[in-house]
């Protein structure tokens, strides 16, 4: 079956940049998604990235995908405080499911 | 919008009690997941309904666990008996029909943390 890896710690100082990597198996998946959930809160969509891009910038963030290697990686770029979470990494089967499967999550502390 | 509501938020019980999780999906959503996080095995999906019906339970751990959706604004996750390895937070989220923007996903609740005594 399809399966999402991430290391599960990241330790960072603020103001540095943050990059957070992630595997994934399915070579069929369509979209693939960052999350952050904080403390004591549900998950939330980050960003995505749709299979046939090799990057995509959102400000701050920047994902890269590199689908011949099944690695996918979230850049966060001069890291704050507040994006101090969890971060997992998911990969959608098909277009138009809703079905997702997640890493275990990268745990990010951000060190003032 | 109110998003998905979880509730109770924060629910204490002892081995052996049955314990209800319920969830409000987003109004106009007509999928809802339930998912269950523990720092040993991260997010596990444990069943997926569409339309109110059940379509992949197989996260399901044992006999223990039960899933209703009985409309498409109400589902309860039941847990009877409890056991101390249920501990954990459980999350509902749901998603939209046929949608045309990848952003469009799963969103979740709050969560509810169970912890059994």
């Amino acid at each position: 079956g399809e399966d999402v890896e991430q290391s599960l710690f990241l330790s960072v100082r603020e103001g540095d940049s943050s990059v957070i990597n992630c595997t994934y198996t399915d070579s069929s998946s369509t979209y693939l998604y960052w999350y952050k959930q904080e403390p004591g809160a549900g998950l939330q969509l980050l960003t995505y990235i749709f299979s046939n891009m090799d990057m995509k910038q959102d400000q701050r963030l920047t994902v890269l995908l590199n689908k011949k290697d099944k690695h996918l990686s979230l850049r966060i770029a001069d890291t704050q405080t507040g994006d101090s979470a969890i971060y997992f990494c998911a990969e959608s089967p098909g277009a138009g499911s809703y079905q997702l499967t997640f890493g275990k999550g990268t745990k990010l502390s951000v060190i003032p | 919008d109110a998003g998905v509501i979880q509730s109770p938020r924060h629910e204490v019980t002892e081995m052996g009690q049955e314990v209800t999780l319920r969830c409000k999906p987003i109004s106009g959503h007509n999928s809802l997941f339930w998912y269950r996080q523990t720092m040993m095995r991260g997010l596990e999906l444990l069943i997926y309904f569409n339309n109110n019906v059940p379509i992949d339970d197989s996260g399901m751990p044992e006999d223990r666990f039960s899933a209703k959706m009985p409309n498409a604004s109400f589902s309860t996750l039941k847990i009877q008996p409890s056991e101390p390895r249920d501990s954990a937070v459980y999350f509902c989220a749901s998603s939209p029909p046929s949608p045309n923007d990848p952003t469009d996903t799963q969103y979740f609740g709050p969560g509810t943390r169970l912890t059994v005594l």
